[in-house]
């Protein structure tokens, strides 16, 4: 298996662009998650989804941030517009039925720096 | 509510020497407790996972790790370092209470000296 795929591996922009983050989570996991880490704040969830459901976004930080599962291999994660304050490693992790016993897999990230 | 404390930012070792990375849960409801590792500029590794059955885990690449409810630990050992094991480790805590979303400790950032 080739493991949970995320694209681009690093992206810079500058501000008042709009970011888009790829991710393909293992075949037949059925949870996806959304992490953002920085130095300040290290790993947080931005959002999860059970299906494609999004079940909880509480940790989406503003209305420019929005996530999307159209099936069960693809998400994205968008930003707009982006401002510096967004540089982070955003990892994308999946995870197989199961609930709480089952581990999360992750990729290996998408570097972003917004200038 | 969840949380997870790891009591140290920085762990230096000597190659050959025992590690000891120390971490603290709270947890309301049975929880599942996870030591994920993360190089520098990869994504983050499965070390091993504590679910209610032996108290005593074995993980990866020698590592292993005792869950102690009484004290509320789930510290990590390894008997002997090695170079490669420079890196940062992140304990981590779950349950079905959070929809077994994963509470991140700070992260315990291990240096390996020669």
């Amino acid at each position: 298996d080739a493991g949970v795929i995320q694209s681009p591996r690093h992206e810079v922009t500058e501000m008042g662009q709009e970011v888009t983050l790829r991710c393909k989570p293992i075949s037949g996991h059925n949870s996806l998650f959304w992490y953002r880490q920085t130095m300040m704040r290290g790993l947080e969830l931005l959002i999860y989804f059970n299906n494609n459901v999004p079940i909880d976004d509480s940790g989406m930080p503003e209305d420019r941030f929005s996530a999307k599962m159209p099936n069960a291999s693809f998400s994205t994660l968008k930003i707009q517009p982006s401002e510096p304050r967004d540089s982070a490693v955003y990892f994308c992790a999946s995870r197989l039925a199961g609930g709480a016993y089952n581990e999360q897999f992750f990729g290996p990230g998408t570097r972003l720096t917004v200038l | 509510a969840q949380s997870v404390t790891q009591l140290d930012s920085h762990v230096s070792v000597s190659e050959g020497t025992p590690v000891l990375l120390r971490c603290n849960y709270s947890s309301s409801y049975s929880p599942s407790l996870f030591w994920y590792v993360q190089h520098p500029n990869k994504g983050l590794q499965l070390l091993l996972k504590y679910t209610s059955a032996a108290t005593l885990v074995k993980g990866i690449n020698g590592f292993e790790a005792e869950f102690k409810k009484s004290e509320t630990s789930f510290h990590l050992t390894k008997p002997s370092a090695h170079m490669s094991d420079a890196a940062e480790y992140f304990c981590v805590v779950s349950s079905r209470r959070s929809q077994g979303n994963l509470i991140f400790g700070k992260g315990t950032k291990l240096s390996v000296k020669p």
